[in-house]
């Protein structure tokens, strides 16, 4: 089993939609979950970062982490079709860890 | 402005041959990444350096030797190119912070190995 495992997709809503993101992990030992958005042909770009199990809430963007099912998503409230991209979670353990560990990435696509 | 800059965006070589590509960072960052991110889109970590020393090298080979001049700078020179090398390289920074650890890209080099 993969340390963190994504549905790959493809995924399309149509424009104002709601869009559920999923991450399911087996490291127990991670407790810094991030969301990250890629362009197609650019670098990933920061969304949002979470520490250890609750709710985070930017703008549309809402990121929920459960660490007793070993699970996070991220939803996107009212999507755009500028939200079309791929979404990749990543987790780090933290404890003197530089290192994260990345999903596959979810490519979404928003009709208008 | 650029935060995590990345030359060349993109390198067209043949096999065998050596190539360089450069990183640079201008937000003081003290850890910088490199990553690969395969055909399949799978992104996954090469080597880290905080303070210009190594501390993550994952099971790359040895023909990949990455060198930090500083702290704002992490090249990653490739030996012998081989066909299986070609996929995009992303170059990251971040804090290095315990407490933080989110990582910043560059744009990303697309190598082709012809």
């Amino acid at each position: 089993q993969k340390e963190v495992e994504q549905d790959p997709g493809p995924l399309s809503v149509p424009e104002g939609a709601i869009v559920s993101l999923n991450c399911t992990y087996s490291n127990s030992a991670f407790q810094y979950f991030m969301w990250y958005r890629q362009y197609s042909r650019k670098g990933p770009e920061l969304l949002m970062y979470t520490y250890s199990s609750g709710n985070k809430e930017d703008g549309r963007f809402t990121a929920q982490v459960d660490k007793s099912s070993k699970y996070i998503s991220l939803f996107i409230r009212d999507s755009q079709p500028s939200d079309s991209a791929t979404y990749l979670c990543a987790m780090s353990s933290g404890a003197g860890s530089y290192q994260l560990t990345f999903g596959k990435g979810t490519k979404l696509s928003v009709i208008p | 402005d650029t935060a995590v800059s990345q030359t060349p965006k993109y390198l067209v070589t043949q096999m065998g041959n050596d190539k360089s590509i450069k990183c640079e960072q201008n937000l003081g960052h003290d850890t910088m990444y490199w990553y690969k991110q395969d055909s399949k889109k799978f992104l996954k970590i090469m080597f880290s350096y905080n303070n210009k020393e190594l501390i993550i090298n994952e099971t790359v080979p040895n023909r990949f030797s990455p060198k930090s001049p500083d702290k704002a700078h992490l090249n990653l020179h490739i030996n012998s190119l081989e066909l299986g090398d070609s996929a995009v390289y992303f170059c990251a920074s971040s804090q290095g912070n315990f407490y933080t650890d989110t990582q910043y890209f560059g744009p990303g080099t697309r190598l082709t190995v012809l």
